[in-house]
Formats: C-alpha cells, sequence, structure tokens
C-alpha cells in the first residue's frame, strides 16, 4: 500500500513549456486535490476533484488543468509555464469528502 | 474564505521542553486537521479533529469549534519534532471542498 505517490519529485521548466504533474492513490479514495506551496505561506488549494469524472476549481487555478478519469490518478497540468508557477506540489486525497487527509511527498517545480 | 491564523509562527526549545501551538479561525470550520511538515517536506496527518480531544503518545490536540480554535501539545519535545505545524479546515458555510491552511508555526527543537 503506496498511499498517495507523485512524480515526478523535481522539475525544470523554461517558461512556456508544458508538463504533467502525476498523481496516484491506491488507497480507492473518492476525494483528490492538488496545492501549491510558496515560501512563508501555507498550502493553498489548485483544483480537486469529489469523484471520477467531476471536477472542480480551488482559489488558485489560473494556468492550471486538472481532469479524473480513474479513481486512482489526478494529474494536473501545466499549459504554458511562468515563473509565478515556481513551487512546491503536493497532491492530496481522502476517503470521502471531508474526512483524514493524505499526502504525497511533492513535487518540487522550477520555471526559469 | 475563512482566514486561519496560527501562532507563534516561530518556536526554539530545548529537547524535553512541553509545547503549545494554537489555531485561530475566523468563521466556523469542519475538517479541523493538524499535520507537521518535516525537514525533508513531507506532510504528516497528525489528528484529524473537528471537535473535542484526542492523544497519540506525546501529543495530543484540541478543538473548541464553538470558539473557532484549535491547539496542539506537544510534550516531552525530542529533536524529531523539528519542522513545520500546519493546521488546516473547511469552511462549514460552503464554497470549495478543499482545506484552508495557516501559513504553520516552525518549531525548532535543539539538543
Amino acid at each position: 500500500n503506496a498511499g498517495v505517490t507523485q512524480t515526478p519529485k523535481f522539475q525544470v521548466l523554461k517558461t512556456g513549456q508544458s508538463m504533467t504533474l502525476q498523481c496516484a492513490q491506491d488507497m480507492n479514495h473518492e476525494y483528490m486535490s492538488w496545492y501549491r506551496q510558496d515560501p512563508g505561506m501555507g498550502l493553498r488549494l489548485i483544483h480537486y476533484s469529489v469523484g471520477a469524472g467531476i471536477t472542480d476549481q480551488g482559489e488558485v487555478p489560473n494556468g492550471y488543468n486538472v481532469s479524473r478519469s480513474t479513481t486512482e490518478d489526478f494529474p494536473l497540468r501545466l499549459l504554458s509555464a511562468a515563473p509565478s508557477q515556481t513551487s512546491v506540489y503536493f497532491c492530496a486525497s481522502t476517503q470521502v469528502v471531508g474526512t483524514e487527509a493524505f499526502f504525497g511527498q511533492g513535487t518540487r517545480l522550477t520555471v526559469v | 474564505g475563512i482566514q486561519v491564523e496560527q501562532s507563534p509562527p516561530d518556536l526554539i526549545l530545548q529537547e524535553g521542553a512541553n509545547s503549545t501551538l494554537r489555531c485561530n479561525f475566523s468563521d466556523s470550520v469542519n475538517n479541523l486537521q493538524w499535520f507537521h511538515q518535516n525537514p525533508w517536506g513531507q506532510l504528516i496527518n497528525l489528528f484529524y479533529i473537528p471537535s473535542g480531544t484526542k492523544q497519540n503518545g506525546r501529543l495530543s490536540a484540541t478543538t473548541v469549534a464553538t470558539e473557532r480554535y484549535s491547539l496542539l501539545y506537544i510534550s516531552s519535545s525530542q529533536t524529531t519534532d523539528s519542522g513545520v505545524y500546519f493546521c488546516a479546515g473547511k469552511y462549514s458555510g460552503g464554497g470549495a471542498d478543499g482545506l484552508t491552511f495557516g501559513k504553520g508555526t516552525h518549531l525548532i527543537i535543539q539538543p
């Protein structure tokens, strides 16, 4: 039982490039979400999903895209990377909305 | 959205000391949780505590939902307790189904 797995752990992008951050969970959780963490700040919600085929925006969704085709996977896409998207990205899952959250190990993204 | 205020922002203690971390919410929340982010960046869920008191070893937490605050107690601190402690919750009045985090308390335990 691996829990929540994020790949890659580190990534450097050039401005304008696109990429996908992967997130997978093996706990059969319905709810998954993406957060970003910037220095001196707590985590901020980007997008979330309450189940396969359902996604919605969080606090800071601009510049990011998500989809949820399976219960296990919730990828986060950066369409055209900008330096302002330099951050550490965390994926989380819970059994259902409003229960204990489990986080992946994070992806440290640098956009130059 | 709700505001989450954590205090103190920084805390430096000697090994063996006790500490109390506080989390205040600007409005009513549910799903209140405490997390520890270790020096390697990993986020570990310490407590899911929408109300009442829970204990896990040297750590305990109390949430008084009616007064919109929660406390995390760490007793007999060890160097492995170092890191950043976050509280988070979801506004019970609706909105996005995600957690709002405080900025954290940075705890350093010195040997």
